[in-house]
């Protein structure tokens, strides 16, 4: 079954470090997604894409974070100059359209020291 | 906000028993979808149920929708020990495509 792919699955990173989160969505999905889930928290929505852009984001996602698509296959989620706080599982997901076939990678679990 | 409350919060129970956990959410939605997640992993999807439908199965698993109490429920037939884990609820809107998690149900199956 196809999955979401996302390295690494653990990365520490001292505060204020720049930090790229890498993903790889199903192939022949259209909209990719970041979420966050801080520890004993629930998920949170961070931004989601679409042909090329931005489509929305939350208020979590604010200057501090980026995305990119920079090739026809990976998703990146950029945060910039990490706080103590930015420690979390952040997921990728991806969807061929709506909620089907929405599809969660594993998460990469991000700890800021 | 749309996004849901899962009742109860925690539930201990013997192996074999019947699991049922709730959601409520606050706006109109498109789908509902339940996840599970055991601890500090990745999201499992487990069904998605749209909101012109009342009931789906899969397996084990029943899930209810009823639009008009902006309520879902998710039951586990037969448990066993290895579905100890937690459970979410997220709503999806026909604004977007972004889920909207509620709190979770920590499930806990004791053999």
């Amino acid at each position: 079954e196809p999955e979401v792919t996302q390295t690494p699955s653990h990365q520490v990173t001292q505060m204020g470090q720049e930090v790229i989160l890498r993903c790889v969505p199903i192939s022949n999905h259209l909209y990719f997604y970041w979420y966050r889930q801080i520890l004993g928290q629930k998920v949170e929505f961070l931004v989601s894409f679409y042909n090329n852009e931005i489509s929305e984001k939350s208020e979590i996602f604010d200057d501090q974070f980026s995305v990119e698509r920079p090739d026809g296959s990976n998703f990146t989620l950029k945060i910039r100059s990490t706080k103590l706080e930015d420690s979390a599982m952040y997921f990728c997901a991806s969807s061929k359209r709506g909620p089907d076939g929405y599809t969660f990678g594993s998460g990469t679990r991000l700890t800021v020291v | 906000s749309q996004q849901g409350e899962e009742d109860p919060q925690a539930l201990s129970i013997q192996e074999g028993e019947n699991a049922t956990m709730n959601c409520s959410y606050k706006t109109s939605i498109n789908n509902l979808q339940w996840y599970r997640q055991n601890s500090g992993r990745g999201l499992v999807h487990l069904i998605l149920i749209r909101s012109n439908e009342r009931e789906k199965h899969s397996g084990r698993l029943r899930v209810t929708l009823d639009t008009s109490k902006k309520s879902s429920s998710l039951l586990i037939t037969a448990s066993r020990a290895a579905d100890t884990a937690s459970y979410f609820c997220a709503t999806g809107t026909n604004t977007g495509n972004q889920f909207y998690f509620g709190t979770g149900t920590s499930l806990t199956v004791i053999p």
